[in-house]
């Protein structure tokens, strides 16, 4: 079965410095997809980040970008520029062969002014 | 507006009694999930449902049925059977293809008093 870890429940990031959340993965599946979700006080979960585990490239979305290491099992978000507007539940996911999304814990990201 | 709707956002039950939360999507998507969330345990899949008349137990299925006779409709129930059923529930759906992100409502606070 697969697992998804998020080994830091909480983290702490100053405004405008850049912060990274680590994922690790387990999965005997070669072919398979990772994603980072947002929650934010509000409570809807938001899409921050795909990634394809056949691509080599790491994923970017404007200030958001990943760091993908398909042999260490590993997919770390990293948020450059942080805002106040970051703060929240981070949730990393991963998607195999039956289609249905394997969560992690989840890791608070707090931004200070 | 394409998307997914959740009703009640805050529900309470006594002891004893069957409540059926709502979820509803308009995006044409074949597959739809409910998920529960507690306090430092990310989402837990309860059951999903990739066609009309066909769904799949997840991870934490006792205590909660469903039924998906509509593409557009997947209703759950929190039985009297569910021990501790207080939690907050999100509905999400994705188009059944392996790598979709899954849209998620904006979820309901399920209180037993």
């Amino acid at each position: 079965a697969q697992t998804v870890t998020q080994s830091q429940p909480e983290m702490s990031v100053q405004e405008a410095e850049t912060v990274t959340l680590s994922c690790t993965y387990d999965t005997s599946e070669s072919d398979y997809y990772l994603f980072w979700y947002k929650q934010p006080p509000s409570r809807q979960m938001i899409l921050v980040i795909r990634q394809e585990a056949y691509k080599q490239q790491n994923a970017t979305e404007n200030r958001f970008s990943v760091n993908f290491q398909k042999a260490a099992k590993s997919f770390s978000l990293k948020i450059s520029d942080s805002q106040l507007g970051d703060a929240a539940m981070y949730f990393c996911a991963y998607g195999g062969s039956q289609g249905n999304l394997i969560f992690g814990k989840g890791t608070k990201l707090s931004v200070k002014p | 507006d394409g998307g997914i709707t959740q009703s009640p956002k805050y529900l309470f039950r006594k002891e004893g009694q069957n409540v059926t939360l709502s979820c509803e999507q308009n995006l044409n998507h074949d597959a739809m999930y409910w998920y529960r969330q507690d306090p430092g345990q990310g989402l837990r899949l309860i059951y999903y449902s990739q066609i009309v008349n066909d769904f799949q137990k997840g991870d934490i299925a006792e205590g909660y049925s469903v039924s998906r006779e509509k593409k557009e409709s997947f209703p759950l129930t929190v039985t009297s059977a569910q021990k501790n059923p207080t939690a907050f529930y999100l509905c999400a759906s994705s188009p059944w293809t392996s790598g979709n992100e899954q849209f998620f409502g904006p979820g309901t606070r399920l209180t037993v008093l």
